[in-house]
């Protein structure tokens, strides 16, 4: 069973234009992470924010994260045609914080 | 190694079969995990070790999937009498502290069972 949801589901964007996903989950997480997977490729990890902590920055990655709606964001600025990917929301759950459970993904795809 | 290894890349299986799919993970890293992933949809969990230890197989679909570790490095998936429902991306992950650092992970094994 998948303990994220994306949204939206499929994405499309201007090269340069900024894009934002979002990702709900239900359970009380220790923390929760953004992957990328290109076609065919394994997952990349991008980000981990702790439930403690509401943004974290890395290059033209923004992660939020807001326990009370149980939610996350994921904003890459600027976007390239190299960001044409898949991306996920991954979990830990706060009673087993080792394992991570993955939402069904955004698809995006960066317009030239 | 510099990275996590997967292998074979792709595996055509008659059903009925039995296959193995072996993981490599980064040197050092003790936590290893294996996911599921379908076409089109997010990594399903199957099974996670500490090192040799298999802390949790909570995900694995039937008693035709077993995995092992045993000697806490390199990492084997099994799947005897294979069906065409286990068609999927087998990927493998590691990590250090995994509430620290997330996963890395591997570019899976395609299975196709025909």
């Amino acid at each position: 069973s998948q303990q994220g949801e994306e949204d939206p589901q499929a994405l499309s964007i201007q090269e340069g234009e900024n894009a934002t996903m979002n990702c709900s989950y239900k359970t009380s997480i220790n923390n929760l992470q953004w992957y990328r997977q290109n076609s065919g490729r394994g997952l990349v990890h991008l980000i981990l924010i702790r439930s403690n902590e509401r943004e974290k920055h890395s290059g033209r990655l923004r992660v939020t994260l807001d326990t009370s709606k149980k939610s996350s964001s994921l904003l890459i600025t600027a976007s390239r045609a190299a960001d044409t990917a898949s991306y996920f929301c991954a979990t830990a759950p706060y009673s087993s914080a080792s394992k991570i459970i993955f939402g069904s993904g955004t698809r995006l795809s960066i317009r030239p | 190694g510099a990275g996590v290894s997967q292998s074979p890349r792709y595996k055509v299986a008659k059903r009925g079969q039995d296959v193995a799919l072996r993981c490599d993970p980064i040197s050092g890293h003790v936590s290893l995990f294996w996911y599921q992933q379908a076409l089109g949809q997010g990594p399903e969990f199957l099974t996670y070790f500490q090192n040799e230890a298999q802390l949790d197989k909570s995900g694995l679909p039937s008693d035709r999937f077993f995995a092992e570790r045993p000697e806490g490095s390199v990492s084997t998936l099994k799947i005897q009498r294979t069906q065409q429902e286990d068609s999927a991306v087998y990927l493998c992950a590691s990590s250090l502290v995994p509430e620290a650092y997330g996963y890395t992970f591997g570019s899976g094994t395609r299975l196709t069972v025909v």
